[in-house]
């Protein structure tokens, strides 16, 4: 296992529930990143926060909110999610961002949207 | 733009045959080169990278991957495939020059045979 650890690591919602998604690296990084991985398309990159502050949004809906207290910890607050969010979202870390240095991928968080 | 193409949804080999897992790549700068595997039910693990230097890389479980510029590819390789090597392959890359933003393939599964 990486030094990425997410929780939950499964999550049946309805679409009007509010729930956040936790993620946590042990590694010493100071970028965290969100992707949203469906199924037969390439993960899509969400979020970027490069020592705590935000530096990409890549036009992800406003009902997907991100939090970086700290570099350590990553949370993604949800609310009135649509069917069509169901997939896996990962988090990653990196050294940070702009480095040559390869992300780690936590195991991610099965979301279904009922 | 950046982008990256795996060509091939799935490759079928026998175990103790040789594999490859074919990427090619196209960005406007130099290329920093990864390749990424999935088990199931786990987030994306790090195989091995090219940033720079010897165009054959050595990555890890027995995997390498050679870097041909002038073929855009970055190829995955292993001379004797394991059944354990069953899994999801990605292959990314980011442009070395203005941008930092990793973009995924759409994967590869990898099928061994016993």
């Amino acid at each position: 296992e990486t030094g990425v650890t997410q929780t939950p690591r499964h999550l049946v919602m309805g679409m009007t529930n509010k729930k956040s998604l936790k993620c946590e690296q042990h590694l010493g990084h100071n970028a965290m990143y969100w992707y949203k991985q469906s199924a037969k398309k390439p993960l899509e990159l969400m979020f970027v926060y490069n020592f705590k502050e935000q530096t990409e949004n890549n036009s992800v809906p406003s009902r997907f909110s991100p939090e970086c207290p700290n570099s350590s910890h990553l949370f993604l607050h949800l609310h009135t999610l649509q069917p069509e969010d169901s997939a896996l979202y990962l988090c990653a870390s990196s050294q940070e961002q702009g480095a040559a240095g390869e992300q780690f991928f936590g195991p991610g968080t099965r979301l279904t949207v009922l | 733009a950046q982008s990256v193409a795996q060509p091939e949804d799935q490759v079928n080999v026998a175990e103790g045959n040789p594999l490859t897992v074919k990427c090619t790549y196209s960005v406007s700068g130099n290329p920093y080169l990864f390749w990424y595997v999935q088990y199931p039910n786990r987030g994306l693990q790090f195989l091995l990278k090219y940033i720079t230097g010897d165009n054959l890389v050595k990555g890890s479980y027995g995997f390498e991957a050679e870097f041909n510029k002038s073929q855009t590819s970055f190829h995955l390789k292993k001379p004797s495939a394991l059944v354990s090597d069953s899994a999801l392959y990605f292959c990314a890359v980011r442009d070395g020059g203005d941008t930092d933003k990793l973009i995924f393939g759409t994967g590869t599964r990898l099928q061994v045979f016993p």
